[in-house]
């Protein structure tokens, strides 16, 4: 079982539809981060937070740490999120572990 | 410019074979890293280095020799390639590398095919 796990691994939604992601681990961390893989493979950090709640445009993360619990979510999706989502926790200084991803479609 | 950058992009080799691969970062920052992305997609983090001083390795083979001249370069070097060496290779570095928060800035990937 990895420490990291997301739900769901793959999720197909409609243009508009409000989307959530979810990550658990099972580790002491330090902090979460929320990663955008795009279909060219580039990655992209969105989010690094260790307590409460994030906002960027349509992106909005949050962590429960007593739960080990943090969600990430899209309101007014659109095809372009298209992408793989991925968590990650730090674990020590600057140990990265990682979620399996969560493959994200969006059809117009 | 590019923040994060890797040389090369795509690297198709054959087994038993000796390659490199380079990374530069721009940013100023302190710590660099290599991760591995497997056919799964799944990442995993190899090596970090902070400063040039090798901070983790993870029970990575020895075949895999990072090497930092100067904290603006990290590049992997890899003996005698095996089939499962396949995956895409990525670089990436932070500011700070001893503090929690610190944000980490991908390189393109390096897609590495051994056959």
């Amino acid at each position: 079982k990895n420490e990291v796990e997301q739900s769901p691994q793959n999720l197909t939604a409609q243009e508009g539809e409000f989307i959530t992601i979810n990550c658990s681990y099972s580790v002491g961390i330090s902090a979460l981060h929320w990663l955008q893989q795009h279909p060219g493979g580039g990655i992209v950090s969105l989010f690094m937070l260790s307590s409460g709640k994030k906002k960027h445009g349509r992106l909005i993360a949050t962590i429960n740490i007593q739960e080990k619990h943090s969600s990430l979510h899209i309101t007014a999706s659109h095809p372009r999120d298209s992408a793989v989502y991925i968590c990650a926790v730090n674990q020590g200084a600057q140990k990265l572990v990682f979620g399996q991803g969560t493959r994200l479609t969006i059809n117009p | 410019d590019t923040a994060v950058s890797q040389t090369p992009k795509y690297l198709v080799t054959q087994m038993g074979n000796d390659k490199s691969i380079k990374c530069e970062q721009n940013l100023g920052h302190d710590t660099m890293y290599w991760y591995k992305q497997d056919s799964k997609k799944f990442l995993k983090i190899m090596f970090s280095y902070n400063n040039k001083e090798l901070i983790i390795n993870e029970t990575v083979p020895n075949r895999f020799s990072p090497k930092s001249p100067d904290k603006a370069h990290l590049n992997l070097h890899i003996n005698s390639l095996e089939l499962g060496d396949s995956a895409v290779y990525f670089c990436a570095s932070s500011q700070e590398g001893w503090g929690p928060y610190n944000e980490q800035f991908f390189g393109p990937g390096t897609r590495l095919t051994v056959l």
